[in-house]
């Protein structure tokens, strides 16, 4: 089971890119890469997810590098409304393992 | 679709009754997660089910809970007695079988034990 690791906690302003890192240093080749993302009083919501170098959808871009072992989201111009926790996960065809949440990244957009 | 609809909202009760929380997950999503999150532990996966059988119970805490899927559009999650501790918001959420599919969460449901 891969563990991740990621900053408790970021803050950034209104319009600005952010970027929040995960380590996943015991991917093994079967997993894939998943962020959500969660506002206060609100279930976990899909962000992205990705097997290896970058994906982009209309929310998110994923990068994940050739090894690995860390993979880092990038929000583009966030608003006060990206105010949110965001977990990256790293999970395989084991739906248990897919849904095991790490404790996020906490960001702060500010005006 | 309505998306996975948890009921209720917000339950209150005394320490010692049962509680009942309540599920339905995403017509046609074959798996099912029961998830508690706290301040101080995050979120927790409780139980899972896939095609309504009990997967991987090692996350309910105790024998105090329990839960079942009595078929494909609903769970339910009990505790029994409840005790203050049991305080949090419950998530239930679904998903289809394949390799990356997506995992849907309800709005959960606030628990406070007093």
């Amino acid at each position: 089971l891969a563990k991740t690791t990621q900053p408790i906690s970021m803050d950034s302003y209104e319009g600005q890119e952010v970027n929040i890192t995960c380590s996943h240093n015991n991917i093994a080749t079967n997993d894939y890469i998943t962020w959500y993302q969660q506002f206060p009083s609100q279930g976990p919501r899909f962000i992205i997810q990705g097997y290896k170098t970058k994906v982009t959808n209309e929310v998110a871009s994923l990068f994940i590098p050739a090894d690995r072992k860390s993979s880092t989201l990038s929000l583009p111009r966030v608003s006060l409304s990206d105010t949110a926790v965001y977990y990256c996960l790293v999970a395989n065809n084991n739906a248990g393992n897919m849904l095991t949440f790490g404790g996020g990244t906490r960001l702060m957009v500010k005006p | 679709d309505a998306g996975v609809i948890q009921s209720p909202r917000h339950e209150v009760t005394e320490m010692g009754q049962e509680v009942t929380l309540r599920c339905k997950p995403i017509s046609g999503h074959d798996y099912l997660f029961w998830y508690r999150q706290t301040m101080m532990r995050g979120l927790e996966l409780l139980i899972y089910f896939n095609n309504n059988v009990p997967i991987d119970d090692s996350g309910m805490p105790e024998d105090r809970f329990s839960a079942k899927m009595p078929n494909a559009s609903f769970s339910n999650l009990k505790i029994q007695p409840s005790e203050p501790r049991d305080s949090a918001v419950y998530f239930c959420a679904s998903r289809t079988t394949g390799w990356g599919s997506e995992a849907f969460f309800g709005q959960g449901t606030r628990l406070t034990v007093v």
